[in-house]
């Protein structure tokens, strides 16, 4: 099974902060990596496909990099709607897998 | 726009059965693999993928923790997927979700609570 970590667990950002969220594989994974986010009592959004790929209608401050082992999910300019988990995902091999997650909150 | 629908979530005794169903509409259902991903419940729990079939659902792959106790099913016929759950533990207790195989369309949820 592939474990993915992420960190930090949680942030705590000013409004038009950078934020950055790292998650690293424990083999590679090439770019079968997706980024989620998930607002309270809301199911998860699809924000990034395949460690870089833009989704529509998803903001532009939000932007994915890496590739192999280590991937990277930045929100430029953090808005007050951004508050909540992000969890990124491979597709890689069975079974998928989730990382624990990374909250975030807004000072 | 695409819609999934789950349904059948509820509480239920250790060591009984449930099936959860998911109808989906606004996209090609016998076109597309589909998953279940679940999230316990516990404040700050994460997301946990439970289960995908393929487009024809000649192909299934499970989690180790629900591997021979969960499965996964499709009716193409009815845009509908399905996920048979017997011999739930109270670890199973979760919301489940549906999604698509890009994972860019999810599902509202439904809840299990397996508690005696």
């Amino acid at each position: 099974e592939i474990v993915l970590t992420q960190s930090p667990d949680f942030q705590s950002v000013t409004p038009k902060e950078k934020v950055t969220i790292t998650c690293r594989a424990s083999q590679s994974i090439g770019s079968s990596l997706h980024w989620f986010q998930q607002k309270p009592d809301q199911s998860p959004k699809l924000l990034i496909k395949y460690a870089s790929q833009s989704i529509s209608g998803v903001p532009s401050r939000f932007s994915g990099s890496g590739s192999g082992t280590d991937f990277t999910l930045t929100i430029n300019s953090l808005e007050a709607e951004d508050a909540a988990a992000y969890y990124c995902h491979q597709s890689r091999s069975f079974p998928l897998t989730f990382g624990g997650g990374t909250r975030v909150e807004i000072k | 726009q695409v819609q999934l629908v789950e349904s059948g979530g509820g509480v239920v005794q250790p060591g009984r059965s449930l099936r959860l169903s998911c109808a989906a509409s606004g996209l090609s259902f016998s076109s597309s693999g589909m998953h279940w991903v679940r999230q316990r419940q516990a404040p700050g729990k994460g997301l946990e993928w439970v289960a995908f079939i393929s487009f024809d659902g000649r192909g299934e792959n499970y989690a180790d923790s629900v591997k021979g106790r969960f499965t996964i099913s499709r009716d193409n016929s009815k845009n509908t997927l399905y996920l048979q759950m017997n011999s739930l533990r109270p670890e199973d207790t979760a919301v489940y979700y549906c999604t698509k195989q890009d994972k860019d369309s999810w599902g509202q949820g439904t809840l299990v609570i397996v508690s005696s």
